[in-house]
């Protein structure tokens, strides 16, 4: 198992490019996630989905897009990319929740290192 | 929304000390998750323990342990006998029953353990 795979690892963008990050898992999780990790401020989430054809925001969506139209993919875009998004990305991937009072780890990619100059 | 705080920005320590990363959580649910993670130098987020706030039982795992307090709203991690490889940044986080897929991390804990 390859786990939680990304693509790109790095990026370098100028403004108001667009580009698509790529995660793949082979876990056959329903859950998927795409944070973004800046110094000093921990993980953030900017959007979630809980099954295949299913988006949803998080706490910081703005400037982003995600798609699921397979189970295993789940990809984020940046239409008009700003010096703002530099960040690195993760993504992540959980098992479905059985009810409501549960709550699995999730499993975590290697990151994107994206950055808008 | 539920918070997470992690006061302690860096600590360094010498192999073989013990040391202990702070968590505090702020959640109005009677239902939550905590989570620590761990993220070495390599950048890769590695998942190191679960708790429901059901469960106040503390937790050893080798020379790790964590301590969780309901009553001061905390979820403290301890490492035994530090090792250079225990260098790393640590994440605590919470995931409320209300806010299903929301977890919030703290913004972490960079520790170094010096030969």
């Amino acid at each position: 198992n390859a786990g939680v795979t990304q693509t790109p690892k790095f990026r370098v963008l100028k403004t108001g490019q667009s580009m698509t990050l790529l995660c793949a898992q082979d876990m056959n999780h329903e859950y998927m996630y795409w944070y973004r990790q800046d110094p000093g401020m921990g993980l953030r989430l900017i959007h979630y989905s809980v099954g295949e054809g299913t988006t949803a925001k998080g706490e910081v969506p703005d400037g982003y897009n995600v798609s699921r139209l397979k189970k295993q993919n789940f990809l984020l875009g940046l239409e008009s990319a700003a010096p703002s998004q530099t960040s690195v990305y993760f993504c992540a991937s959980s098992v479905h929740r059985a009810s409501r009072d549960v709550f699995y780890e999730q499993y975590f990619g290697p990151g994107t290192r994206l950055t808008v100059t | 929304a539920q918070k997470v705080t992690q006061a302690q920005t860096e600590i360094s320590v010498v192999e073989k000390e013990d040391v202990t990363l702070d968590c505090v959580y702020e959640t109005r649910d009677t239902t939550y998750y905590l989570f620590w993670y761990k993220q070495p130098p390599s950048g890769e987020l590695v998942f190191l323990i679960r708790r429901n706030s059901f469960d106040e039982q503390n937790e050893i795992s080798g020379r790790y342990s964590w301590n969780f307090q309901k009553s001061t709203s905390s979820f403290n991690f301890t490492i035994t006998a530090s090792q250079v490889v225990d260098s790393a940044v640590y994440f605590c986080a919470l995931s409320e029953a209300f806010n299903n897929n929301d977890m919030r991390f703290g913004a972490g804990t960079r520790l170094t353990v010096k030969p």
